[in-house]
């Protein structure tokens, strides 16, 4: 069974411009969540959906959004990108309602901003 | 709020050697309580989880953590340590039935030394 998929794997951006990272979990699973991790601030929870609803929501500002497809698949989008935004941007999956059922990553997308 | 506090950025041990990585969390509401892996340039991998029943868990690959509930903790341990294990530990936290979200602490580096 494929694990959680992330593409692309790597990203260079210029500041102030906009980018889109995708995640496909694994089969079957409804809930997709979404990290970032940095050195300096660790990993941090982005937002949740589960059937195509966020339902969870991190302190993240506007520029950060999120939206999840009848096929659950996942995309994050951050507009006006910051050099801060660089980091390692993590999704992962679901097959339940609630964490109880554990979380899968996926191997993440690298976003380096220049 | 929740939170979580690995008391250790860095654990230096010898190979065969017994190792514990230490976690404490803060919550005035029940939580389940989860170890990650992640190996460089990876993404996270779950070790095992505390949900109900049986304070001590068990991984397949030797690990094990207790959850102790007067000292708010769940400490991660393994008898003996092997080179492979050298990666970095997260200990997180969820709220008892809530959705998606999951609070990490800093991490804890293991290196095992030859």
């Amino acid at each position: 069974k494929a694990g959680v998929t992330q593409t692309p794997r790597y990203l260079i951006k210029t500041r102030g411009q906009q980018v889109t990272l995708s995640c496909s979990p694994i089969s079957g699973h409804r809930s997709v969540s979404w990290y970032q991790q940095t050195p300096g601030q660790g990993l941090q929870f982005l937002f949740e959906y589960f059937s195509e609803t966020q339902r969870n929501k991190g302190n993240f500002p506007g520029r950060f959004s999120g939206r999840q497809f009848s096929n659950s698949r996942s995309e994050m989008n951050v507009s006006t990108l910051e050099l801060g935004d660089s980091a390692l941007y993590l999704c992962a999956s679901s097959s339940g309602q609630n964490t109880n059922y554990g979380y899968t990553f996926g191997s993440g997308t690298r976003l380096t901003v220049v | 709020a929740q939170s979580v506090t690995q008391l250790d950025s860095q654990v230096p041990v010898f190979e065969e050697a017994p190792v514990e990585l230490r976690c404490n969390y803060s919550s005035s509401v029940s939580v389940y309580l989860f170890w990650y892996v992640q190996y460089p340039n990876q993404g996270l991998q779950l070790l095992l989880k505390y949900l109900s029943g049986s304070t001590l868990v068990k991984s397949i690959n030797g690990f094990e953590a207790e959850f102790n509930k007067s000292q708010t903790s769940f400490h991660l341990r393994k008898p003996s340590v092997h080179i492979s294990d050298t990666a970095e530990y997260f200990c997180a936290v969820s709220i008892s039935g809530n959705t998606g979200k999951l609070i990490f602490g800093q991490g804890t580096t293991l290196q095992v030394k030859p």
